[in-house]
């Protein structure tokens, strides 16, 4: 069993788009994290949910819109895809705020 | 702001040698932590050290942390082919700010 799952795996899509990112964790974790990936493989904090509370939102622009419909859920819905949101996102899970993230594979969002 | 920033960017080795990657950080930290990414996958945990200990191991693992430093080590011992990744360190500043920041990653690549 894959335990933080994320779909699309790929997502190619044209500039202007609206598109969702799903993510479902099965390891009864309290907090969800989505991070972005550039082409640098920097890895950046965007959001973080515990218990289905958003906690954290690091200056993300509001284009980008987390939802979590229960602690095991976590989706990035995205307005308005811009070229420079192409990227790798994944979405992470923990026990404990800040300690022992389990990561999705991630979703290469690519916008042309 | 990264973080984190690990050195050398990029290093290569013989299969059996031991890979030493160093990281430095800026700011007072709870705990750093180390990831594995493998090409086109997500982040793989590997170990844990708390700003309250200076050395911790876990099979070929070895983190060494200096907070007067700031700045840990991940030695790799005896390494193999499935080594070859990328190696991130990441450093949770802790209460109130709980979140993981990652480095900029070391591509270790073991030649068979």
């Amino acid at each position: 069993d894959t335990a933080v799952s994320q779909t699309p795996k790929y997502l190619v899509t044209q500039m202007g788009n609206d598109k969702s990112i799903k993510c479902e964790q099965n390891l009864g974790h309290d907090t969800m994290y989505w991070y972005k990936q550039d082409s640098k493989k920097f890895l950046k904090i965007m959001f973080s949910y515990n218990n289905k509370e958003l906690i954290i939102n690091e200056t993300v622009p509001n284009r980008f819109s987390p939802k979590s419909p229960d602690k095991a859920h976590l989706n990035l819905h995205i307005n308005s895809l811009e070229l420079g949101d192409s990227a790798v996102y994944f979405c992470a899970s923990s026990q404990l705020l800040g300690e022992r993230y389990t990561f999705g594979s991630g979703t290469r969002l690519t916008v042309v | 702001s990264q973080q984190g920033e690990e050195d050398p960017q990029a290093l290569s080795i013989q299969e059996g040698e031991n890979a030493t990657m160093n990281c430095s950080y800026k700011t007072s930290i709870n705990n750093l932590q180390w990831y594995r990414q493998n090409s086109g996958r997500g982040l793989v945990h590997l170990i844990l050290i708390r700003s309250n200990e200076r050395e911790k191991h876990s099979g070929r693992l070895r983190v060494t942390l200096d907070t007067s430093k700031k700045s840990s080590s991940l030695l790799i011992t005896a390494s193999r082919a499935a080594d070859t990744a990328s190696y991130f360190c990441a450093t949770d500043e802790g209460v109130g700010n709980e979140k993981l920041t990652f480095g900029t990653g070391t591509r270790l690549t073991i030649i068979p």
